[in-house]
């Protein structure tokens, strides 16, 4: 099955630095790489996601990057907020089981702003 | 509310007691998910539905029984259960290859 590796698993910056994260699969099938957003005691939301068919896609000041060859993608936050201060996940997937996706997430990193 | 409404939000059982998770969803989506969430530890499938037929059980231990009546509700069924089985269980439901929307998950302490 899949396997998602996520690094770091925590990470600090300077209000209005640059955070990145990044997960490598294992998958060569896999074909849709969500990432998600879960504060502390809340669920897990989807801020970006790319599909296999693109290496870049950008949201304001999101930004995921995908290399389908060395299966690694990578999320890129821009002038980092406080809010912007939570656990991020990266997942991977391929459509399986008629058309229901089943996502493998990684391990999250803690992502901290420090103001 | 994000459409994916999961009750109760917190649950404290005894390993002898049985319980009833349960998750809506009104989003017209096809496929239902179970995952748990443990501290340190990845989102962890349990079970996938899809157009209410399970086409996937991801080596869950049978003291946790699904059971998914139709392509709106889906619920989990817990009995002798284990303190490592306290976590957070979130239910997410998704379109036709498409993401997923989560619920605010139900918190367990087994005690």
């Amino acid at each position: 099955g899949e396997n998602v590796e996520q690094h770091p698993s925590t990470l600090s910056v300077q209000e209005g630095d640059s955070a990145v994260i990044k997960c490598t699969y294992s998958d060569s099938a896999s074909n849709y790489f969500p990432w998600y957003k879960q504060e502390l005691g809340k669920r897990p939301q989807l801020i970006i996601d790319i599909r296999s068919n693109v290496g870049e896609k950008k949201d304001q000041r999101i930004a995921v990057t995908l290399n389908k060859t060395a299966k690694h993608f990578s999320l890129h936050i821009t002038e980092t907020q406080p809010e912007d201060s939570a656990v991020y996940f990266c997942a991977a997937s391929r459509i399986s089981s008629g058309s229901a996706r089943q996502l493998t997430f990684g391990s999250g990193t803690q992502l901290t702003v420090l103001p | 509310e994000t459409g994916v409404t999961q009750t109760p939000r917190h649950l404290v059982m005894g390993m002898t007691n049985k319980k009833s998770l349960k998750c809506e969803q009104h989003l017209g989506h096809n496929a239902m998910y179970w995952y748990k969430q443990s501290a340190k530890k990845p989102l962890e499938l349990m079970f996938v539905y899809n157009f209410k037929e399970q086409t996937e059980n991801n080596s869950v231990p049978s003291r946790f029984s699904p059971e998914c009546p139709n392509s709106s509700h889906l619920f989990l069924h817990l009995h002798t259960l284990q303190p490592e089985d306290s976590a957070l269980y979130l239910c997410a439901s998704s379109p036709s290859g498409g993401g997923y929307t989560f619920g605010s998950g139900t918190r367990l302490t087994v005690v």
